[in-house]
């Protein structure tokens, strides 16, 4: 059992709906986790990151932490077609390494 | 303000031939990082870097070697080239390890044949 898992999709929705991304973990010693967004033939860049349970928001962003289900969300409100990306998960564990997940591909139909 | 740079961007190797990837960085950053990524299978650390002069091996260290010998520069050695090698390399910095954001270069895609 990998120790992050994401779904890699693809995910393909309408212009304009609420995008819902997740991972599960089963390390519950996780500390910081993260959402980095990959165009296609570029490298990841840091999208949101939280260190607790709870939600973060930034714009139309939405990250959630769920400690107790080891379970993170990516929420995206408004979607639009510069959205479409693969977005990955990625967690620190106890010796502050990135594990990360597989990515999934998100597609924003116009 | 380049970030990382990795060149080349693309290459093609025969099985057996060597090749450096090079990496380079000019925000200052301590921590050094080679990644590989594979469709479907999330990035995978090959090496990393805290510093000069200071490397350790990653999850997916056989067949590559690094060195460190400036805080800017951070090249992945590939020794006889494997198809199984076949894969898309990123260098990434950052100014600690984990919980600070990772900068990251566009990457090198690698075939070897």
């Amino acid at each position: 059992q990998k120790e992050v898992e994401q779904d890699p999709g693809p995910l393909s929705v309408p212009e304009g709906a609420i995008v819902s991304l997740n991972c599960t973990y089963s390390n519950s010693a996780f500390q910081y986790f993260m959402w980095y967004r990959q165009y296609s033939r570029k490298g990841p860049e840091l999208l949101m990151y939280t260190y607790s349970s709870g939600n973060k928001e930034d714009g139309r962003f939405t990250a959630q932490v769920d400690k107790s289900s080891k379970y993170i969300s990516l929420f995206i409100r408004d979607s639009q077609p510069s959205d479409s990306a693969t977005y990955l998960c990625a967690m620190t564990d106890s010796n502050y390494q990135l594990i990360w997940g597989a990515g999934t591909k998100l597609i924003i139909k116009p | 303000n380049a970030g990382v740079t990795q060149t080349p961007k693309f290459r093609i190797l025969k099985i057996g031939q060597s090749m450096t990837l090079q990496c380079t960085q000019d925000m200052n950053h301590n921590y050094m990082y080679w990644y590989r990524q594979d469709p479907g299978m999330g990035l995978k650390l090959i090496y990393y870097s805290v510093g000069a002069g200071i490397t350790d091996k990653g999850e997916v260290p056989n067949g590559y070697n690094v060195s460190r010998s400036t805080t800017e520069d951070f090249p992945l050695r590939l020794e006889l080239a494997a198809p199984s090698q076949t894969s898309v390399y990123f260098c990434a910095s950052s100014t600690q390890t984990g919980g600070t954001e990772a900068f990251f270069g566009q990457g090198t895609r690698l075939t070897v044949v």
